[in-house]
């Protein structure tokens, strides 16, 4: 079945420690790829996203994230996580040919001072 | 934000009452989107419109029915709520030729059925 899968439901990391944040895909083709954030109580917002090209995607608020064609995976890092980066995280990939969008069940990022 | 609103931001009803979710949007964005974000499934589509008058259903259409009739308004409509419609709701809308360019959301509407 295609689906997308956020392995980690809530991690906690310190701030200035690095982050990564995992999300996997199974679809038949490589999809397009997307992270959004979202803050409590408000809407989404993009990150970043993958459509071809360079597979290692540079985007706001100092994130990156690299696709693996071999592993599926289209994981999440920055390398010093801010206290106001609290918040989650959602993986979603976007099927080509129509406007279908399917999203992971999020990651929940806390930050430790 | 791309001038996303949402009304109402917050609806209290009861089983079997009709409740319609509106959207409006101040960019001339040509996609919009209506989406319901549940705990553990993150954000699933339920329909989406292209343009005026043209919809087309998403992951989790049962249950509801869109309207497009302006190109800023796109209108979410449960017919007969349930209990398993509460969720929140959120609208989204795309400049150009849908997911190749970047989605703008709005604040979101919760509802609650009872």
């Amino acid at each position: 079945a295609q689906s997308v899968t956020q392995p980690d439901i809530h991690i906690t990391v310190s701030e200035g420690a690095s982050l990564e944040l995992r999300c996997n895909y199974s679809y038949g083709a490589t999809p397009y790829l997307f992270w959004y954030v979202q803050s409590p109580g408000q809407g989404l917002q993009l990150l970043l996203k993958y459509f071809s090209g360079d597979t290692l995607v540079q985007g706001i608020k100092g994130f990156e994230a690299e696709f693996k064609r071999s592993q599926s995976s289209f994981n999440l890092r920055k390398p010093s996580v801010h206290w106001s980066d609290a918040a989650e995280y959602f993986c979603a990939v976007g099927l080509y040919n129509n406007n279908d969008m399917r999203f992971g069940a999020g990651t929940r990022l806390t930050v430790k001072p | 934000d791309a001038g996303i609103t949402q009304s109402p931001r917050h609806k209290v009803t009861e089983t079997g009452t009709p409740v319609t979710l509106r959207c409006h949007q101040t960019e001339n964005h040509r996609y919009m989107y209506w989406y319901r974000q549940d705990p553990g499934h993150g954000l699933r589509l339920i329909h989406y419109s292209y343009g005026v008058k043209d919809t087309d259903k998403g992951e989790v259409s049962d249950g509801y029915s869109v309207s497009r009739s302006k190109t800023e308004d796109f209108l979410l409509t449960l017919e007969s709520a349930t209990s398993s419609q509460t969720s929140v709701y959120f609208c989204a809308t795309t400049e150009g030729e849908g997911l190749t360019d970047t989605q703008y959301f709005g604040p979101g509407t919760r509802l609650t059925v009872l």
